[in-house]
């Protein structure tokens, strides 16, 4: 049974320039959260899909954006890259009911330069 | 910004020894849950503890709850080389959000 698996690994972009990360559920779950962690800080929860729908959000500006399909993958999108935006993207998934434990991806780590 | 935040953000013992890292948290929790991260990966979870409930053990793992102090401890005993890594306490709202802290980095030393 795969666990969450998350593309690209590694990734470097230019300021300006936009950007979509992709996530794979673990079999099973239909929820999908997305975080983002800065170097020697703790992962911020950027925001939530359920049901192909945004259901939790976090404080981020809308230049980040996602998605969900229907086969419970997703991804995220950020627009007009900002140097502050370099940092480890984590995707974590859940089954839905209950905030029970999330499966965490090995992540993704965005360079901006 | 973080609601949770760990206590020591940096801890290292020997081998053999017992590690004991803290959280304290905000506001009121539907449950916390404890996690582990090596150099900069994914995050492993390791145990959930609900806000009814007062202490979880899981193999070495001891985990505390005090909500009257909303602050959480994670004991884990015998510690081993392997158990190097960063440890991060998470609480869960009923709104389902994830609120993780700024860690513990736990080293240990063989």
């Amino acid at each position: 049974d795969a666990g969450v698996t998350q593309s690209p690994t590694h990734l470097i972009k230019t300021r300006g320039q936009q950007v979509t990360l992709r996530c794979s559920p673990k079999s099973g779950h239909d929820t999908v959260s997305w975080y983002q962690q800065a170097l020697g800080q703790g992962p911020q929860f950027i925001f939530q899909y359920y049901e192909e729908e945004e259901r939790q959000r976090g404080n981020f500006p809308d230049r980040f954006s996602g998605h969900q399909f229907p086969n419970y993958s997703s991804e995220l999108n950020v627009n007009a890259l900002l140097l502050g935006d370099s940092a480890l993207y984590l995707c974590a998934s859940s089954p839905g009911g209950p905030p029970y434990e999330q499966y965490f991806g090995p992540g993704t780590r965005l360079t901006v330069t | 910004s973080q609601q949770g935040e760990e206590d020591p953000q940096a801890l290292s013992i020997q081998e053999g020894e017992n590690a004991t890292m803290n959280c304290s948290y905000k506001t009121s929790i539907n449950n916390l849950q404890w996690y582990r991260q090596n150099s900069g990966r994914g995050l492993v979870h390791l145990i959930l503890i609900r806000s009814n409930e007062r202490e979880k053990h899981s193999g070495r793992l001891r985990v505390t709850l005090d909500t009257s102090k909303k602050s959480s401890s994670l004991l884990i005993t015998a510690s081993r080389a392997a158990d190097t890594a960063s440890y991060f306490c998470a609480t869960v709202s009923t709104g389902n959000q994830f609120y993780f802290g700024t860690g513990t980095s736990l080293t240990v030393i063989p």
